[in-house]
Protein backbone atom coordinates (compact mmCIF):
# COMPACT_ATOMS: atom_id res chain seq x y z
CA UNK A 1 0.00 0.00 0.00
CA UNK A 2 1.54 2.96 -0.92
CA UNK A 3 1.77 5.85 2.09
CA UNK A 4 3.88 7.84 4.40
CA UNK A 5 4.70 6.14 7.63
CA UNK A 6 5.54 7.90 10.64
CA UNK A 7 6.96 6.57 14.11
CA UNK A 8 6.19 7.50 16.58
CA UNK A 9 2.61 8.10 16.54
CA UNK A 10 2.60 9.67 20.33
CA UNK A 11 5.64 10.98 22.02
CA UNK A 12 5.60 12.23 25.28
CA UNK A 13 8.92 13.99 26.06
CA UNK A 14 10.79 15.92 28.47
CA UNK A 15 12.79 19.33 27.91
CA UNK A 16 16.36 19.16 26.62
CA UNK A 17 16.18 15.61 25.82
CA UNK A 18 17.22 14.82 21.92
CA UNK A 19 14.21 13.30 19.47
CA UNK A 20 14.07 11.82 16.05
CA UNK A 21 10.86 11.26 14.38
CA UNK A 22 11.09 9.29 11.39
CA UNK A 23 9.08 9.41 8.07
CA UNK A 24 9.58 7.10 5.26
CA UNK A 25 7.05 6.95 2.04
CA UNK A 26 7.47 4.16 -0.28
CA UNK A 27 6.08 5.77 -3.56
CA UNK A 28 9.81 7.08 -4.99
CA UNK A 29 8.48 10.75 -4.17
CA UNK A 30 11.27 13.36 -4.56
CA UNK A 31 9.53 15.76 -2.36
CA UNK A 32 8.69 15.41 1.31
CA UNK A 33 7.60 17.93 3.85
CA UNK A 34 7.27 18.62 7.94
CA UNK A 35 4.72 20.77 9.03
CA UNK A 36 3.52 21.06 13.06
CA UNK A 37 -0.34 21.99 13.13
CA UNK A 38 -1.53 24.07 16.37
CA UNK A 39 -5.06 24.90 17.22
CA UNK A 40 -5.95 28.47 15.58
CA UNK A 41 -2.68 28.97 14.12
CA UNK A 42 -3.33 25.74 11.61
CA UNK A 43 -0.44 23.68 9.46
CA UNK A 44 2.69 25.28 8.95
CA UNK A 45 5.96 24.30 7.01
CA UNK A 46 8.76 23.69 8.83
CA UNK A 47 11.40 22.29 6.50
CA UNK A 48 11.41 20.60 3.20
CA UNK A 49 13.23 18.53 0.66
CA UNK A 50 13.39 18.98 -3.14
CA UNK A 51 15.38 15.80 -3.78
CA UNK A 52 18.19 13.65 -1.69
CA UNK A 53 20.54 15.87 -0.19
CA UNK A 54 18.92 19.37 -1.12
CA UNK A 55 16.77 20.56 2.39
CA UNK A 56 15.33 24.05 2.84
CA UNK A 57 13.56 26.00 5.46
CA UNK A 58 9.99 26.65 5.38
CA UNK A 59 8.52 29.25 8.15
CA UNK A 60 8.96 27.94 11.49
CA UNK A 61 12.27 25.97 11.22
CA UNK A 62 13.32 27.46 14.39
CA UNK A 63 14.63 24.16 17.03
CA UNK A 64 14.18 21.99 14.18
CA UNK A 65 16.69 19.86 11.88
CA UNK A 66 16.11 17.80 8.94
CA UNK A 67 18.44 14.84 6.78
CA UNK A 68 17.86 13.89 3.40
CA UNK A 69 20.03 11.24 2.76
CA UNK A 70 17.93 8.91 0.92
CA UNK A 71 14.97 9.41 -1.04
CA UNK A 72 12.54 7.44 1.43
CA UNK A 73 13.60 8.73 4.60
CA UNK A 74 12.94 12.37 6.09
CA UNK A 75 13.31 12.44 9.66
CA UNK A 76 12.62 15.62 11.99
CA UNK A 77 15.34 16.09 14.63
CA UNK A 78 14.33 18.15 17.95
CA UNK A 79 18.29 18.25 19.08
CA UNK A 80 17.10 19.91 22.33
CA UNK A 81 12.76 19.97 22.39
CA UNK A 82 10.99 22.60 24.60
CA UNK A 83 7.57 22.60 25.41
CA UNK A 84 6.49 25.21 22.58
CA UNK A 85 7.36 22.24 20.52
CA UNK A 86 4.17 20.27 21.67
CA UNK A 87 2.13 19.94 18.74
CA UNK A 88 0.74 17.48 16.13
CA UNK A 89 3.55 16.77 13.30
CA UNK A 90 2.67 15.59 10.21
CA UNK A 91 5.71 14.48 7.28
CA UNK A 92 4.01 14.38 3.63
CA UNK A 93 5.63 13.37 0.36
CA UNK A 94 4.51 14.36 -3.46
CA UNK A 95 5.40 12.87 -6.71
CA UNK A 96 4.56 15.81 -8.72
CA UNK A 97 3.60 19.08 -6.61
CA UNK A 98 1.88 20.78 -9.24
CA UNK A 99 -0.53 17.65 -9.95
CA UNK A 100 -0.82 15.53 -7.93
CA UNK A 101 -1.28 16.67 -4.30
CA UNK A 102 0.89 15.84 -1.48
CA UNK A 103 0.11 12.61 0.31
CA UNK A 104 0.20 13.12 3.94
CA UNK A 105 1.10 10.94 7.12
CA UNK A 106 -0.83 9.90 10.40
CA UNK A 107 0.67 12.58 12.49
CA UNK A 108 2.66 12.49 15.61
CA UNK A 109 1.46 13.75 18.58
CA UNK A 110 4.43 15.51 20.50
CA UNK A 111 4.21 16.54 24.14
CA UNK A 112 7.58 18.20 25.55
CA UNK A 113 7.15 18.31 29.45
CA UNK B 1 1.62 40.87 4.16
CA UNK B 2 0.99 37.36 2.92
CA UNK B 3 -2.49 35.56 3.94
CA UNK B 4 -4.18 32.71 2.81
CA UNK B 5 -7.69 32.95 4.53
CA UNK B 6 -10.87 30.52 4.54
CA UNK B 7 -13.77 31.36 6.36
CA UNK B 8 -13.43 30.51 10.35
CA UNK B 9 -16.59 29.86 11.53
CA UNK B 10 -17.91 26.53 10.81
CA UNK B 11 -20.59 25.82 7.63
CA UNK B 12 -23.52 23.69 8.58
CA UNK B 13 -25.83 22.72 5.79
CA UNK B 14 -28.45 20.17 5.50
CA UNK B 15 -27.95 17.04 3.83
CA UNK B 16 -28.52 17.04 -0.39
CA UNK B 17 -27.72 20.66 -0.41
CA UNK B 18 -24.64 22.41 -2.17
CA UNK B 19 -21.95 23.45 0.30
CA UNK B 20 -19.49 26.12 -0.92
CA UNK B 21 -16.33 27.20 0.81
CA UNK B 22 -14.50 29.90 -0.13
CA UNK B 23 -10.28 30.54 0.59
CA UNK B 24 -8.73 34.24 -0.17
CA UNK B 25 -5.22 34.40 -0.70
CA UNK B 26 -3.04 38.37 -1.08
CA UNK B 27 0.27 39.22 -2.20
CA UNK B 28 0.64 35.94 -3.84
CA UNK B 29 0.61 35.08 -6.99
CA UNK B 30 -0.29 30.25 -7.09
CA UNK B 31 1.40 28.37 -9.45
CA UNK B 32 -1.81 26.09 -8.59
CA UNK B 33 -4.11 25.75 -5.28
CA UNK B 34 -4.98 22.35 -3.61
CA UNK B 35 -7.99 21.47 -1.44
CA UNK B 36 -7.59 18.73 1.03
CA UNK B 37 -10.20 17.51 3.80
CA UNK B 38 -8.62 16.82 7.39
CA UNK B 39 -10.89 14.79 10.03
CA UNK B 40 -9.87 15.24 13.69
CA UNK B 41 -6.54 14.02 14.55
CA UNK B 42 -5.83 12.65 11.21
CA UNK B 43 -3.94 13.68 7.94
CA UNK B 44 -4.96 15.65 5.42
CA UNK B 45 -6.16 14.11 2.65
CA UNK B 46 -5.76 15.77 -1.20
CA UNK B 47 -8.85 16.39 -2.84
CA UNK B 48 -8.21 18.33 -5.90
CA UNK B 49 -5.58 21.04 -7.22
CA UNK B 50 -5.96 23.60 -9.82
CA UNK B 51 -3.66 25.04 -11.67
CA UNK B 52 -2.97 28.73 -12.38
CA UNK B 53 -4.31 28.71 -15.98
CA UNK B 54 -7.36 26.73 -14.89
CA UNK B 55 -10.78 27.90 -14.40
CA UNK B 56 -12.60 25.07 -13.15
CA UNK B 57 -11.99 21.49 -11.98
CA UNK B 58 -14.25 18.62 -11.02
CA UNK B 59 -13.84 14.79 -9.41
CA UNK B 60 -17.28 13.40 -9.05
CA UNK B 61 -19.41 15.38 -6.84
CA UNK B 62 -16.82 17.84 -5.89
CA UNK B 63 -15.95 21.28 -8.00
CA UNK B 64 -12.97 23.52 -7.54
CA UNK B 65 -13.22 27.36 -8.99
CA UNK B 66 -10.13 29.41 -9.26
CA UNK B 67 -10.34 33.29 -9.94
CA UNK B 68 -6.72 34.67 -9.68
CA UNK B 69 -8.03 38.20 -10.58
CA UNK B 70 -10.38 38.06 -7.05
CA UNK B 71 -7.83 35.94 -5.38
CA UNK B 72 -10.27 33.35 -4.62
CA UNK B 73 -10.98 29.90 -4.83
CA UNK B 74 -13.83 28.09 -4.66
CA UNK B 75 -14.74 24.75 -3.61
CA UNK B 76 -18.11 22.92 -4.02
CA UNK B 77 -19.44 19.88 -2.58
CA UNK B 78 -22.97 19.17 -4.02
CA UNK B 79 -25.28 16.66 -3.43
CA UNK B 80 -24.08 16.51 0.59
CA UNK B 81 -23.94 13.98 2.77
CA UNK B 82 -23.24 13.67 6.56
CA UNK B 83 -19.87 11.48 5.82
CA UNK B 84 -18.66 15.28 4.00
CA UNK B 85 -18.71 16.64 7.74
CA UNK B 86 -14.97 17.72 7.87
CA UNK B 87 -12.51 20.24 7.93
CA UNK B 88 -11.82 21.28 4.44
CA UNK B 89 -7.85 22.74 4.18
CA UNK B 90 -6.81 24.98 0.93
CA UNK B 91 -3.58 25.45 0.08
CA UNK B 92 -0.65 27.41 -2.43
CA UNK B 93 2.42 26.94 -3.65
CA UNK B 94 3.40 30.06 -5.03
CA UNK B 95 5.40 30.24 -8.62
CA UNK B 96 8.22 32.45 -6.89
CA UNK B 97 8.88 30.46 -4.08
CA UNK B 98 8.67 26.58 -5.34
CA UNK B 99 8.58 23.80 -2.17
CA UNK B 100 6.94 26.18 -0.29
CA UNK B 101 3.45 25.18 0.41
CA UNK B 102 1.19 27.05 2.56
CA UNK B 103 -2.38 26.31 3.88
CA UNK B 104 -5.08 28.29 4.91
CA UNK B 105 -6.62 27.19 8.96
CA UNK B 106 -9.38 25.56 7.08
CA UNK B 107 -13.33 25.79 7.14
CA UNK B 108 -15.44 23.21 9.09
CA UNK B 109 -18.20 21.54 7.54
CA UNK B 110 -21.26 19.82 9.41
CA UNK B 111 -23.80 18.35 6.82
CA UNK B 112 -27.21 17.78 8.95
CA UNK B 113 -29.52 14.77 8.22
Amino acid sequence: EAQVTQNPRYLITVTGKKLTVTCSQNMNHEYMSWYRQDPGLGLRQIYYSMNVEVTDKGDVPEGYKVSRKEKRNFPLILESPSPNQTSLYFCASSLNRGYNGYTFGSGTRLTVV
Amino acid sequence: SQKIEQNSEALNIQEGKTATLTCNYTNYSPAYLQWYRQDPGRGPVFLLLIRENEKEKRKERLKVTFDTTLKQSLFHITASQPADSATYLCALESSSNTGKLIFGQGTTLQVKP
